[in-house]
């Protein structure tokens, strides 16, 4: 079992419609989570960061479920800049941080 | 500010080839990593580096080598290059893994044929 996984997708999503997507990791110890952004063959740049309490920036929203071991990412309002690719991250021991495979989203007219 | 430097951002080598790829930042961040990125898979960590002098394994690490003399830089080696290194390499740095999680540099694509 992979430490980080996501649903690949596409999540094809009309503009200024409201999606969301889980991504689920496996170690219990984890306790940092953050969610990145890959735009096509570009660098990943961080979203934000994911605390217990959920958290908000702007139209995103970010949730940590720890009994369940989930994060979730829901993007409101969605942009057709919001198309990209979302990884999930959760830290390994020893300070490592863990990528999941990514949910890609496609926003249309 | 530049940021996190990786060289060269393109490369074609040949079976058997050996080569470094740089990876420089200027930020003063003690935690290092490469990571590699194939299509249809996420980002896997190959080396990592917790401060000058000290590195560990990941996930992926054989045929690959780091090290780490200074704060600012960490070059990855590949000895011999194999086809099945052909990826997308990205170098990330950070100050605290933990709480800010990594900058990426624009990553280097290598082809081995």
């Amino acid at each position: 079992r992979k430490e980080v996984e996501q649903d690949p997708g596409p999540f094809n999503v009309p503009e200024g419609a409201t999606v969301a997507f889980n991504c689920t990791y496996s170690n219990s110890a984890s306790q940092s989570f953050f969610w990145y952004r890959q735009d096509c063959r570009k660098e990943p740049k961080l979203l934000m960061s994911v605390y217990s309490s959920g958290n908000e920036d702007g139209r995103f929203t970010a949730q940590l479920n720890r009994a369940s071991q989930y994060i979730s990412l829901l993007i409101r309002d969605s942009k057709l800049s919001d198309s990209a690719t979302y990884l999930c991250v959760a830290e390994a021991a020893g300070n490592k941080l863990t990528f999941g495979g990514g949910t890609r989203v496609l926003v249309k007219p | 500010n530049a940021g996190v430097t990786q060289t060269p951002k393109f490369q074609v080598l040949k079976t058997g080839q050996s080569m470094t790829l740089q990876c420089a930042q200027d930020m003063n961040h003690e935690y290092m990593s490469w990571y590699r990125q194939d299509p249809g898979m996420g980002l896997r960590l190959i080396h990592y580096s917790v401060g000058a002098g000290i590195t560990d394994q990941g996930e992926v690490p054989n045929g690959y080598n780091v090290s780490r003399s200074t704060t600012e830089d960490f070059p990855l080696r590949l000895l011999s290059a194999a086809p099945s290194q052909t990826s997308v390499y990205f170098c990330a740095s950070s100050y605290s893994t933990r709480d800010y999680g990594y900058t990426f540099g624009s990553g280097t694509r290598l082809t081995v044929v």
